[in-house]
């Protein structure tokens, strides 16, 4: 079974440019989240889709970042323009179901702003 | 809300040396509770659960009990291998309008020398 894929692994921009990630979670899984990890800290969930439907966004900062979920099954996540602190490694994961015990993680884009 | 809190790393051992990583949380309610581990260049990836007091989860040899009286999650091993350096995150999930969401810990960063 492949894993979550995420891409791109590794991104740098200037502040104030754009930057859109992209997930594709495990076959089947209805539910797909977007965490931002800043180095040294866990993991914070930014976004929570149920299908193509929105869950949960209350820690998106939504001045700047998006997120869709077409069809249920891709998501991208959007920053524009991008700040200095929004450097951070950004996860995404999905279940099964929401509520599922088990959420699986992508590898992570590592994002960079200079 | 909800919070996690895990003892402050590195934590730096020799092979074979016992293992606990503290974690305590916050929560209205009784939340499920999570150990998550991030092998190097890995995505995270679930190592034990509980969903109750009292429940111990387990997995790999590690350990870890549920203890609502002190609202705590210890990780525990008997006997750690080089193989076990990762980085670990205790997690907690609440139920109601939160299902699904995981908060994180900041992450215990665990190097086994041989």
């Amino acid at each position: 079974e492949a894993g979550v894929a995420q891409s791109p692994r590794y991104k740098i921009i200037e502040k104030r440019q754009s930057v859109a990630f992209w997930c594709n979670p495990i076959s089947g899984h209805a539910t797909l989240y977007w965490y931002q990890q800043i180095l040294g800290q866990g993991p914070k969930l930014l976004i929570q889709f149920q299908n193509n439907g929105v869950v949960d966004d209350s820690q998106l900062p939504k001045d700047r970042f998006s997120a869709e979920r077409l069809k249920g099954v891709d998501s991208t996540l959007k920053i524009q323009p991008a700040k200095l602190e929004d450097s951070a490694v950004y996860l995404c994961a999905s279940s099964s179901r929401i509520g599922e015990d088990e959420q699986y993680f992508g590898p992570g884009t590592r994002l960079t702003v200079t | 809300g909800n919070s996690v809190t895990q003892m402050e790393g590195p934590v730096t051992l020799s092979e074979e040396a016992f293992l606990t990583i503290n974690c305590t949380y916050t929560a209205t309610g009784y939340p499920s509770l999570f150990w998550y581990v991030q092998y190097p260049g890995e995505g995270l990836q679930l190592l034990l659960k509980a969903t109750k007091a009292d429940d111990k989860g387990s997995n790999k040899g590690f350990e870890a009990t549920y203890r609502k009286e002190t609202t705590s999650f210890h990780l525990e091993k008997g006997s750690v291998q080089v193989s076990d350096s990762a980085v670990y995150f205790c997690a907690s999930r609440a139920g109601g309008t939160s299902y699904g969401k995981l908060t994180f810990g900041q992450g215990t960063i665990l190097t086994v020398h041989p």
